[in-house]
């Protein structure tokens, strides 16, 4: 079955610095890779996605990157603000996301302002 | 506030008792999926239901069950509950129109505790 591997566990960036956060999946079936938001007993809330057929994407401050040959997806937050602390997962899913999500472990993300 | 809705919020019992967990999807959405959140496991995919029907199964437990209702609701059954049953259970929905990307919405959980 799929496999996602995430890195790195716990990350701390001051504030207003870039935060990025890679992750390896196994299956090449996959081709829909969801990245969720989820602070402290609430639930994981989507931030962006991407499906297979594209490179990149990005929405104003977060960004995320598709390296299909390598398997390999990574977010991207620029300009991060104390709101950005929180855990992220990401995860992926074949059929465009019509299928389970197969989670990474998760990133603690700690903003220091 | 994703629109699906999880009853209830907090459920503390005992091992070896049954519970059941209910999920409202977002209005209009077919797919129901229930995740598990454990600390050592993380988030781990338990069960699919589309329309009515069993579409997948992940590592759910034999003592672990779940149905979807004509109106589109699922619940979750637990049984014979062991402490490391203790999480945080989500469900989440999707449209599921094939052929589209389909975004799963989560609930807000129900954490479970078995003493």
């Amino acid at each position: 079955g799929e496999n996602v591997e995430q890195h790195p566990s716990t990350l701390s960036v001051q504030e207003g610095d870039s935060a990025v956060i890679k992750c390896t999946y196994s299956d090449s079936a996959s081709n829909y890779f969801p990245w969720y938001k989820q602070e402290l007993g609430k639930r994981p809330q989507l931030i962006i996605d991407i499906r297979s057929n594209v490179g990149e994407k990005k929405d104003q401050r977060i960004a995320v990157t598709l390296n299909k040959t390598a398997k390999h997806f990574s977010l991207h937050i620029t300009e991060t603000q104390p709101e950005d602390s929180a855990v992220y997962f990401c995860a992926a899913s074949r059929n465009f996301g019509n299928e389970k999500l197969t989670f990474g472990t998760g990133t603690r993300l700690t903003i220091i302002p | 506030d994703s629109g699906v809705t999880q009853t209830p919020k907090h459920l503390i019992t005992a091992t070896g008792q049954r519970v059941t967990l209910r999920c409202s999807p977002r209005s209009g959405d077919l797919s129901v999926y229930w995740y598990q959140q454990s600390l050592d496991q993380g988030l781990q995919f338990l069960i699919q239901y589309y329309n009515g029907e069993e579409r997948a199964k992940g590592n759910i437990l034999e003592r672990f069950s779940a149905q979807q209702f004509p109106d589109l609701h699922s619940e979750l059954n637990l049984s014979s509950l062991e402490l490391g049953d203790s999480a945080l259970y989500f469900c989440a929905s999707s449209v599921a129109l094939l052929g589209n990307t389909d975004t799963q919405y989560f609930g807000p959980g129900t954490r479970l505790t078995v003493l």
